[in-house]
């Protein structure tokens, strides 16, 4: 079975610092890897994700991601946090084939505070 | 164009009705999803539809959920006998065929069982 652990509930970061929030998982097989936010009373929006190729992804609002196999993580990053980052993140993945569920698997969240 | 609409927003009923949600995907996308999203909970897959056929249904908590999609595009989830531990979003994406195709979202419904 495949899985996605946030370890993070919260996240506190200064406005202008740089933000990472931590996500791993466990799939048979290669990945594909996605980092989606939620506003609040709003559906998923689609951030990023991970097919294949280079490690590092970049994506909307000037958040990145970094995939690592041999830790099984792909961190979302942001040089520079805003206030309006402020939401709740979420990663999931899909394994590329061989019986994997056909949906995404999600982690639980991380809500991602940004101080002004 | 435009995203992925659900209807109704929200929705409050009584323990042991029943109750359908409605879901437009994006215009040509093959594939469409639905997940239940529990307060304070990350995403739980309920239902794949490739066309108008449901090769993985794996995920439906139990008999008395079940989804229909029609003509590749509208897709109702009806549950029938509500309970309360049916209170959740029910989210619907969609999205093109192959598996690392970025699914998108619609707002959900949110569904209060009293």
């Amino acid at each position: 079975a495949q899985s996605v652990a946030q370890p993070e509930d919260q996240v506190n970061v200064a406005e202008g610092n740089p933000l990472t929030v931590k996500c791993t998982y466990s799939v048979s097989g290669n990945p594909y890897l996605f980092w989606y936010v939620q506003y609040p009373n709003r559906g998923l929006q689609f951030l990023l994700k991970y097919i294949t190729g280079d490690n590092l992804v970049k994506g909307s609002y000037g958040f990145e991601a970094e995939f690592n196999k041999s830790q099984t993580s792909f961190h979302l990053k942001k040089p520079s946090a805003l206030v309006s980052d402020s939401a709740l993140y979420f990663c999931a993945v899909r394994a590329h084939s061989g019986g994997g569920a056909d949906g995404l698997t999600f982690g639980k969240g991380t809500h991602l505070i940004i101080q002004p | 164009g435009a995203g992925v609409s659900q209807s109704p927003s929200n929705k409050v009923t009584e323990k042991g009705k029943d109750v359908e949600l409605r879901c437009d995907p994006i215009s040509g996308h093959t594939a469409l999803y639905w997940y239940r999203q529990r307060l304070g909970q990350g995403l739980e897959f309920l239902i794949y539809f490739q066309g108008n056929s449901a090769p993985d249904k794996s995920g439906l908590p139990s008999d008395r959920f079940s989804a229909e999609r029609t003509g590749e595009s509208v897709s109702t989830l009806t549950i029938q006998r509500t309970q309360q531990e049916d209170s959740a979003v029910y989210l619907c994406a969609s999205s093109f065929l192959t598996r690392s195709e970025t699914q998108y979202f619609g707002p959900g419904t949110r569904l209060l069982v009293l």
